[in-house]
């Protein structure tokens, strides 16, 4: 079974430019979810998808991050325009319910964003 | 605001010996979930400990919950090179949202 996948692996962009960050959760997962980890800090969460609908996006930065799931498989996390402070490693995890409170996310590898 | 806070920040440690983190976190969990990121890859799920457990082991990581003290402690024993990664323990909300705490950054030398 194929895991998390996130794409690119890497990505370096000019402040002020746009970049989108793509998400393939594991097949039949419904619950998506978007971190970060900015710097070496503590890792935080952006938003979460349950399919489609984004059921908490709470930790969504600014109006300049967008994320979507269109039809409830893949996601993708746009970032419009860069801002040097977004540099850091972006995580995506999935999940299913297991059983009610017990929840195991499946992690991608993250995508490294630079912004120079 | 941080849910789990790590202790220490980072551990540097010799190859066999054990390394010991602690967790800290602020309201009433279900559950509490350790991860580890080694550098450039992504977080790697290690152990959950339930709110009605005391003690977890899995391999040699050891994991202990004291949700009077809201506090976890994870030991790894017998500590080898690949165990160089950032640790972190995490809380989830009832919709699975993780909150993590700050990590540990754990180096194992040879």
């Amino acid at each position: 079974e194929a895991g998390v996948t996130q794409f690119p692996s890497h990505s370096v962009i000019e402040k002020g430019q746009t970049v989108t960050l793509r998400c393939d959760p594991i097949s039949g997962h419904d619950n998506l979810y978007w971190y970060r980890r900015v710097m070496g800090k503590e890792i935080k969460f952006l938003l979460h998808f349950v399919k489609e609908s984004k059921q908490d996006e709470s930790g969504m930065p600014n109006n300049r991050f967008l994320a979507e799931r269109t039809g409830g498989t893949y996601s993708t996390l746009k970032v419009q325009p860069a801002e040097l402070e977004d540099s850091g490693v972006y995580f995506c995890a999935s999940s299913q319910f297991h059983s009610r409170n017990t929840y195991e996310q499946y992690f991608g590898p993250g995508t490294r964003l630079t912004v120079t | 605001s941080q849910q789990g806070e790590e202790d220490p920040q980072a551990l540097s440690i010799q190859e066999g010996e054990n390394a010991t983190m602690n967790c800290s976190y602020k309201t009433s969990i279900n559950n509490l979930q350790w991860y580890r990121q080694n550098s450039g890859r992504g977080l790697v799920h290690l152990i959950l400990i339930r709110s009605n457990e005391r003690e977890k082991h899995s391999g040699r990581l050891r994991v202990t919950l004291d949700t009077s003290k809201k506090s976890s402690s994870l030991l790894i024993t017998a500590s080898r090179a690949a165990d160089t990664a950032s640790y972190f323990c995490a809380t989830t909300d009832s919709w699975g949202k993780l909150q993590f705490g700050a990590g540990t950054q754990v180096v194992v030398t040879p």
